[in-house]
């Protein structure tokens, strides 16, 4: 199992271009989630997904949109890029229900840099 | 809302010393506390995880922690730090659906 992987592993955007980062799980869990981490902010929620076609805002979505079409995906999509969201960005999944232990796993993150 | 504290933004030990990273959180239930460890450069790992019962928990690599509801505190150990373990820390909280984390606590072994 490949568990949670990210593409692309780097990027460079400029300010203003588009952009979207692929989330996928080969653990047929419910639950996936985009996280941001800058320096000394640990990471912080953008958006989540407790299935397919669902979402709902995290604590820092402004600028960043997101789509769960297929249970194995999770993308996350920039609209209009700023220097602001240079950022790594991190893909995570769990399992939910009775007996889930919440457990989230991670991707090894995307590293974004808008110039 | 739940948050969570790490007052440690960094930490030095020796290599063969003990370790405690601490963590303070707030949330008004019985909360769900992780402590997960990031490699330079990867994504982050589970150390161990605390939903209720015994309120000292074993995890991997030698790690416990040990949860205070009255000090709202749920701090990492390890008896022997080996330079292997120098990372960043996070604590984290499960609320609402949510993971909320700490801004970690980066530990550095010295030889």
């Amino acid at each position: 199992n490949a568990g949670v992987t990210q593409t692309p592993k780097f990027r460079v955007l400029k300010t203003g271009q588009s952009m979207t980062l692929l989330c996928a799980q080969d653990m047929n869990h419910e639950y996936m989630y985009w996280y941001r981490q800058d320096p000394g902010m640990g990471l912080r929620l953008i958006h989540y997904s407790v299935g397919e076609g669902t979402t709902a805002k995290g604590e820092v979505p402004d600028g960043y949109n997101v789509s769960r079409l297929k249970k194995q995906n999770f993308l996350l999509g920039l609209e209009s890029a700023a220097p602001s969201q240079t950022s790594v960005y991190f893909c995570a999944s769990s399992t939910s229900g009775a007996g889930a232990s919440y457990e989230q796993y991670f991707g090894p993150g995307t590293r974004l840099t808008v110039t | 809302a739940q948050s969570v504290t790490q007052p440690d933004i960094h930490i030095t030990v020796s290599e063969g010393a003990s370790l405690e990273l601490r963590c303070n959180y707030s949330y008004g239930a019985t909360p769900y506390l992780f402590w997960y460890v990031q490699s330079p450069g990867q994504g982050l790992q589970l150390l161990l995880k605390y939903f209720s019962g015994d309120t000292l928990v074993q995890g991997i690599k030698g790690f416990e922690a040990e949860f205070k509801r009255s000090q709202s505190s749920f701090n990492l150990r390890k008896p022997s730090v080996h330079w292997s373990d120098a990372a960043e820390y996070f604590c984290a909280v499960y609320a609402g659906n949510m993971l909320t984390f700490g801004g970690g606590t980066r530990l550095m072994v010295k030889p």
